[in-house]
């Protein structure tokens, strides 16, 4: 069974400071990787997505990630985060070519310190 | 403006009631997904659909129902069976397969039960 990974629950980051949060998957092959986020009671907005070819991949808001497959990770990555990014970001994989659904990471909140 | 649409914003039901939550999506996608949010849980899948009048369990399925007689409406229906039904529940929907099929979210039901 594939699984994600996030293992910041919470991040503090000061206004300006650059950002990286993590993302590991179990899968047996190279799954379809995503970042999401969500503002508090809202939905989810889909960030960026990786599904084969360059391994750096630029997202909306100035987002990008990074997939290594040897690490089995798809790290996001901002080089100077705004006060508005505060926020749950969301890792997520999904079988390739397939309609059943995401597996999600259990999220990692994100503060912003002035 | 294409998108999805969940209602209501806010669901308060007393226990032993079934509730039934609306997802709606005007984007002509063809799967549709059911996702029920805990806080520091992530997202787990409920039900989803490939197709009109087709649907499949996804991870935690006890104590829900759907339906999918329309290609444009997903309805979840909580049970008096599901022990613990409190929760923000997403709706999302996406193409078949293949690339450039991302999920794409509603706003969200929170349903509280008393």
């Amino acid at each position: 069974a594939q699984s994600v990974t996030q293992p910041d629950i919470h991040i503090t980051v000061s206004e300006g400071a650059s950002l990286e949060l993590r993302c590991n998957y179990s899968y047996g092959a190279t799954p379809y990787l995503f970042w999401y986020v969500q503002s508090p009671g809202q939905g989810l907005q889909l960030l960026l997505k990786y599904f084969s070819g360059d391994t750096l991949v630029q997202g909306i808001k100035g987002f990008e990630a990074e997939f290594k497959r040897s690490q089995s990770s798809f790290n996001l990555r901002k080089p100077s985060v705004h006060w508005s990014d505060a926020a749950e970001y969301f890792c997520a994989v999904r079988r390739p070519r397939g309609a059943d659904g995401l597996t999600f990471g259990k999220g990692t909140h994100l503060i912003i310190q002035p | 403006d294409g998108g999805i649409t969940q209602s209501p914003k806010y669901l308060f039901r007393k226990e032993g009631q079934n509730v039934t939550l609306s997802c709606e999506q005007n984007l002509n996608h063809d799967a549709m997904y059911w996702y029920r949010q805990d806080p520091g849980q992530g997202l787990r899948l409920i039900y989803y659909s490939q197709i009109v009048n087709d649907f499949q369990k996804g991870d935690i399925a006890e104590g829900y129902s759907v339906s999918r007689e329309k290609k444009e409406s997903f309805p979840v229906t909580v049970t008096s069976a599901q022990k613990n039904p409190t929760a923000f529940y997403l709706c999302a929907s996406g193409g078949q397969g293949g690339v450039n099929t991302e999920a794409f979210f509603g706003q969200g039901t929170r349903l509280t039960v008393v």
